[in-house]
């Protein structure tokens, strides 16, 4: 079971945004700023999209935003476009001790462009 | 450009050990650390380690310790992480990222090992 918790997938229209959750706890996304977000097409190596909660990476669509409140984070694409679909991980540091690691992934997000 | 190129795909039987590789460019190695993460086939990323290129300095997942061994070679540039008695469960796709305090990137290709008897 993965310590941040993710929607299994979340789908919309092109041109629609959405928004994939990352809930924890104040052990991890809550107590830090040091939430990331990465894009994983199959059979391909994960893509950073935004890192410490808001900041987007040079080469990142500027369609790609992050957010968090309380112990949940938030990545929001907006304009939707086909090449959006795929999966979605969070990851933050964790302090938590019954935690396996001083990083933790949520379980993914697979995102459908309808 | 900044790259990670790792080896390639091994197939192990249950018991050996498996050393992978990273190969570093277009950045000063010791300036960021290196994280392996693993991903079981169609599973999601499972956060297996840190060390640091400039001190050695190592952070294993509880799980894997006394199986997990991570090294770098600053000479070459190059992250290598050794798993020990190899099981089944350990087939996955292993990655290798630069690492900058809390985020990671970029991702190596990813190296593919199989575990099968």
């Amino acid at each position: 079971q993965s310590a941040l918790t993710q929607p299994a997938s979340v789908s919309g229209s092109p041109g629609q945004s959405i928004t994939i959750s990352c809930t924890g706890t104040s052990s991890d996304v809550g107590g830090y700023n040091f939430v990331s977000w990465y894009q994983q097409h199959p059979g391909k190596a994960p893509k950073l999209m935004i890192y410490d909660v808001t900041n987007r990476p040079s080469g990142v669509s500027n369609r790609f935003s992050g957010s968090k409140s309380g112990n949940t984070a938030s990545l929001t694409i907006s304009g939707l476009q086909a090449e959006d679909e795929a999966h979605y991980y969070c990851t933050s540091y964790t302090s938590s001790s019954t935690v396996d690691g001083v990083f933790v992934f949520g379980a993914g997000t697979k995102v459908t462009v309808l | 450009q900044v790259q990670l190129v790792q080896s390639g795909a091994e197939v192990k039987k249950p018991g050996a050990s498996v050393k992978v590789s990273c190969k570093a460019s277009g950045y000063t190695f010791t300036n960021y650390g290196i994280i392996w993460v693993r991903q079981a086939p169609g599973q999601g990323l499972e956060w297996m380690g840190w060390i640091s290129t400039y001190t050695g300095n190592t952070n294993f997942a509880q799980k894997l310790q006394g199986r997990v061994t991570m090294t770098t070679d600053t000479s070459t540039n190059t992250a290598y992480m050794e798993l020990k008695s190899l099981r089944s469960d350990d087939t996955a796709v292993y990655y290798c990222a630069r690492a900058s305090s809390a985020w990671f990137d970029p991702w190596g290709q990813g190296t593919l090992v199989t575990v099968s008897s």
